[in-house]
């Protein structure tokens, strides 16, 4: 138990469509960290937030984008969705970047 | 830029085998390694993890030793049980607000 919750657990949405994927983290973790994880890789990078402010990104377009909130809660947003963005998306949060701790997971399925 | 390689699966292994899982790394600096599993249907767990060379995580009966030398961190267990059965990832972050970077994942299948 990690203390890192996500909703929903799985999602259905068609091409074009908008999603919001959500995650609670524990109180006190001020950075956290969402992760795509395509069917059979490894997590990939999404971007990371520190006290709400973004402050890393990865090869992702700016569809993708997110929020912190001050209650320790975070979203992804994902519009214009692709068939490709079919996945497992991963919140990570953690007091640093050096040590993170994953929730179950959004499995977002898009048809 | 950075990246971790591990041996590709399914890895298939009877009850007690000993397991041997390999990751290698390239990046600049000194990273710190890391071990997450994957369970069925959930998230990844921590496994274990190394914060400079020579150091040695373990965990649950797994362990792995960062070695800079050959610049790998290599997954072992000396009697694997059908709960280890699950995907392993290899992972590295550098210094400061840098990310994680996986490798894609060793499934490990323990049959009794």
């Amino acid at each position: 138990e990690t203390g890192v919750t996500q909703s929903p657990t799985h999602l259905i949405k068609t091409r074009g469509q908008q999603v919001t994927l959500r995650c609670s983290s524990q109180s006190g973790h001020n950075t956290v960290s969402w992760y795509q994880q395509a069917l059979g890789q490894g997590p990939q990078f999404i971007f990371q937030y520190y006290r709400e402010e973004e402050n890393g990104r990865g090869n992702f377009p700016p569809r993708f984008s997110g929020l912190q909130f001050p209650n320790y809660s975070s979203e992804l947003n994902v519009n214009a969705l692709e068939l490709d963005d079919s996945a497992l998306y991963l919140c990570a949060s953690g007091l640093t970047t050096e040590t993170q701790y994953f929730g179950p997971g959004t499995r977002l399925l898009v048809l | 830029g950075d990246s971790v390689t591990q041996m590709e699966g399914p890895v298939t292994l009877s009850e007690e085998a000993f397991l041997t899982i390999n990751c290698t790394y390239t990046a600049t600096g000194y990273p710190s390694l890391f071990w997450y599993v994957q369970y069925p249907g959930e998230g990844l767990q921590l496994l274990l993890k190394a914060t400079k060379a020579d150091d040695k995580g373990s965990n649950k009966g797994f362990e792995a030793t960062y070695r800079k030398e050959t610049t790998s961190f290599h997954l072992e267990k000396g009697s694997v049980q059908v709960s280890d059965s699950a995907v392993y990832f290899c992972a590295l972050k550098g210094s400061g607000n840098t990310p994680l970077v996986f490798g894609k994942g060793t499934r490990l299948s323990v049959i009794a």
